[in-house]
């Protein structure tokens, strides 16, 4: 059983496009986290929720919104895709709220063309 | 401000030989410290961390770490390197500010390795 899984794994759309990708944890945690990896491997944090409140809102903008429907699902939706947006974006849990021992997915490649 | 920087961008060291990466940290107390890798393709595992007690951890797959306080250092080692090892190492640190907790990472450390 994976941990922490995303899917897709690999997305490639058109700027303009509205897309989503899925996450969900089966570790019973209470956090999870949305993270950006760009081209140059730097991580930077965009979400967090704990018990489905929004605990981190980075300067992202806002054609990203998460939404968990539950303390095991946090999905991403993108708005109007941009170029700049190609990265993988990936999925992490923790418990309790951010201790540092994170449980990363695999990620999801976004390729925006 | 805060921040954990990691000087080597890209190492290569030949397999058999031993391994340091380093990183440092900025801030005033002992923050949490960890390491983590990443192999191509997959997401980060964590490898080891140290929150207090023994400045000498031990990880997984033979890796250790060694904090020290006087150079705000928190360097990881490995004996003898594998070709699998070659992966992307992320430090990170956690700032201790209450109820507000701030994972910070470093740029990560790129290591290749020759057969």
């Amino acid at each position: 059983d994976t941990a922490v899984s995303q899917t897709p794994k690999y997305l490639v759309t058109q700027m303009g496009n509205d897309k989503s990708i899925k996450c969900e944890q089966n570790l019973g945690h209470d956090t999870m986290y949305w993270y950006k990896q760009d081209s140059k491997k730097f991580l930077k944090i965009m979400f967090s929720y704990n018990n489905k409140e929004l605990i981190i809102n980075e300067t992202v903008p806002n054609r990203f919104s998460p939404k968990s429907p539950d303390k095991a699902h946090l999905n991403l939706h993108i708005n109007s895709l941009e170029l700049g947006d190609s990265a993988v974006y990936f999925c992490a849990s923790s418990s309790p709220y951010n201790t540092g021992e994170l449980f990363f997915g695999e990620g999801s490649r976004l390729t925006v063309l | 401000a805060q921040s954990v920087t990691q000087p080597d961008i890209h190492i290569t060291v030949s397999e058999g030989a031993s391994l340091e990466l380093r990183c440092n940290y900025s801030y005033g107390a002992t923050p949490y410290l960890f390491w983590y890798v990443q192999s191509p393709g997959q997401g980060l595992q964590l490898l080891l961390k140290y929150f207090s007690g023994d400045t000498l951890v031990q990880g997984i797959k033979g890796f250790e770490a060694e904090f020290k306080r006087s150079q705000s250092s928190f360097n990881l080692r490995k004996p003898s390197v594998h070709w699998s090892d070659a992966a992307e190492y992320f430090c990170a640190v956690v700032l201790n500010a209450g109820n507000n907790r701030k994972l910070i990472w470093g740029l990560g450390t790129s290591l290749a390795v020759n057969p």
